[in-house]
């Protein structure tokens, strides 16, 4: 049973450029949340999409989006990338509004 | 104030020891509340999903809310080396929406 995927597991970007996340939900996941978590801390939700759509957002800039694909798999995309951006972005799946989250094991950003 | 305060550890218990980790909020409206383990350099697994207030026991585990003082607790019986980690508490306003997480407590079981 395929748990919530995500690629890559590890990146280094420089500071001003552009990176994109994947992710892919369990199956039979239909709903996809992003969270950010800097090192020593908790994570921090960045947003929500179920059905395609943004449908809550975390106290996160635009220069943080995303997308939903008809799959269900999701992308984030970070602009102008700060040092500040370095973080484990984990991705979580669930099914409709029931709760309890599976998360995948993250993409460590490094912004240099 | 922070929406969820955890200690942060570390803690270091041996092999066998009854541990216990907690959790405040300040907010009220949580109703759902969630303890995550994550071993290192992996996402967090969800190991209890309770709502409202009472206890919920799941093998080693227990799960206590107490929504009049705003607290959460986990405890583990019998601890295992395998349950070192950091132990994430989180919690929202309903099913579905987003989560409030506390900043983890580091659990070291020394064999």
């Amino acid at each position: 049973d395929a748990g919530v995927t995500q690629s890559p597991t590890h990146l280094i970007k420089t500071r001003g450029q552009q990176v994109t996340l994947r992710c892919s939900p369990k199956s039979g996941h239909d709903t996809v949340s992003w969270y950010q978590q800097a090192l020593g801390q908790g994570p921090q939700f960045i947003f929500q999409y179920y059905e395609e759509e943004e449908r809550q957002r975390g106290n996160f800039p635009d220069r943080f989006s995303g997308h939903q694909f008809p799959n269900y798999s999701s992308e984030l995309n970070v602009n102008a990338l700060l040092l500040g951006d370095s973080a484990l972005y984990l991705c979580a799946s669930s099914f409709g509004d029931r709760g309890g989250y599976t998360f995948g094991s993250g993409t460590r950003l490094t912004v240099v | 104030q922070k929406e969820v305060e955890q200690d942060p550890g570390p803690l270091s218990v041996p092999e066998g020891a009854i541990v216990s980790l907690n959790c405040t909020y300040s907010n009220s409206a949580f109703q759902y509340f969630m303890w995550y383990r994550q071993y290192s350099r992996k996402g967090p697994e969800l190991l209890m999903y309770t709502y409202s207030s009472g206890n919920k026991e799941d093998g080693r585990f227990t799960a206590q809310v107490d929504k009049s003082s705003k607290y959460i607790s986990l405890f583990i019986r019998d601890s295992q080396p395998s349950d070192s980690a950091t132990y994430l508490c989180a919690m929202s306003l309903n099913t579905g929406n987003q989560f409030y997480f506390g900043t983890g407590t580091s659990l070291t079981v020394i064999p």
